[in-house]
């Protein structure tokens, strides 16, 4: 069985600082790795992925993450977050053979100006 | 290519009743999985259903079912609404058979029970 654990369930940050979101996962298989990003009053949106090959992933809007198997962590960072980056932040797992993803409780990022 | 799509998006039930929610798979889609996530918490997987049958399932009890149709549609059915009930229900679809498959969910149904 998976299970993921976000160490911080808010994170307030001001606009144009850097952010780190610290995600750790369990796992007696290899394993996918996911975020996601949801917006108030919306569904969840990929943010990236990790499956295989480079241990570095980038989106599209600057945001990154590190798949260390050792310190079995995939945390995202971001170096300059923006008002529009506020929304709630999920990291997920998925075993390796099975399409269930297992989520962590979320992590709140606020954005301040 | 169409997303994921729910409906409805809000609905209201009294405790004891029985609801519907459905969703429409991404084209190309044949794989349909269903998460509760209650306020304040990530999503918990229900089911998932592959080629019109459960191939998967959470620790939810039997009075949560499902159907997935030959057009890899699907339905969530909850009988004897608790109040605990009350949460947003995500559907989520992926294309099985492929090594680098991943989930697009739809909007969710904002489930109230009073």
């Amino acid at each position: 069985a998976q299970s993921v654990t976000q160490l911080d369930s808010q994170v307030p940050v001001f606009e144009e600082a850097p952010v780190e979101l610290r995600c750790n996962y369990s796992s007696s298989v290899s394993v996918y790795l996911f975020w996601y990003v949801q917006y108030p009053n919306q569904g969840l949106q990929l943010l990236l992925k990790y499956l295989s090959g480079s241990t570095l992933v980038e989106s599209i809007n600057g945001f990154e993450a590190e798949f260390n198997k050792s310190q079995t962590s995939f945390h995202l960072r971001k170096p300059s977050v923006h008002i529009s980056d506020t929304a709630e932040y999920f990291c997920a797992v998925r075993g390796g053979g099975s399409e269930k993803l297992v989520f962590g409780k979320g992590t709140k990022l606020t954005v301040n100006p | 290519e169409t997303g994921v799509t729910q409906s409805p998006t809000h609905l209201i039930k009294t405790r004891g009743q029985q609801v519907t929610l459905r969703c429409s798979s991404q084209s190309g889609h044949n794989t349909v999985s269903w998460y509760q996530q209650a306020l304040g918490q990530g999503p918990q997987f229900i089911f998932q259903y592959y080629r019109e049958e459960e191939n998967g399932r959470g620790n939810f009890p039997p009075r949560f079912s499902g159907l997935q149709f030959p057009n890899y549609s699907s339905e969530l059915n909850v009988n004897a609404l608790e109040l605990d009930d009350s949460a947003l229900y995500l559907c989520a679809s992926s294309l099985s058979g492929t090594s680098a498959t991943e989930a697009f969910f739809g909007q969710g149904t904002r489930l109230t029970v009073v």
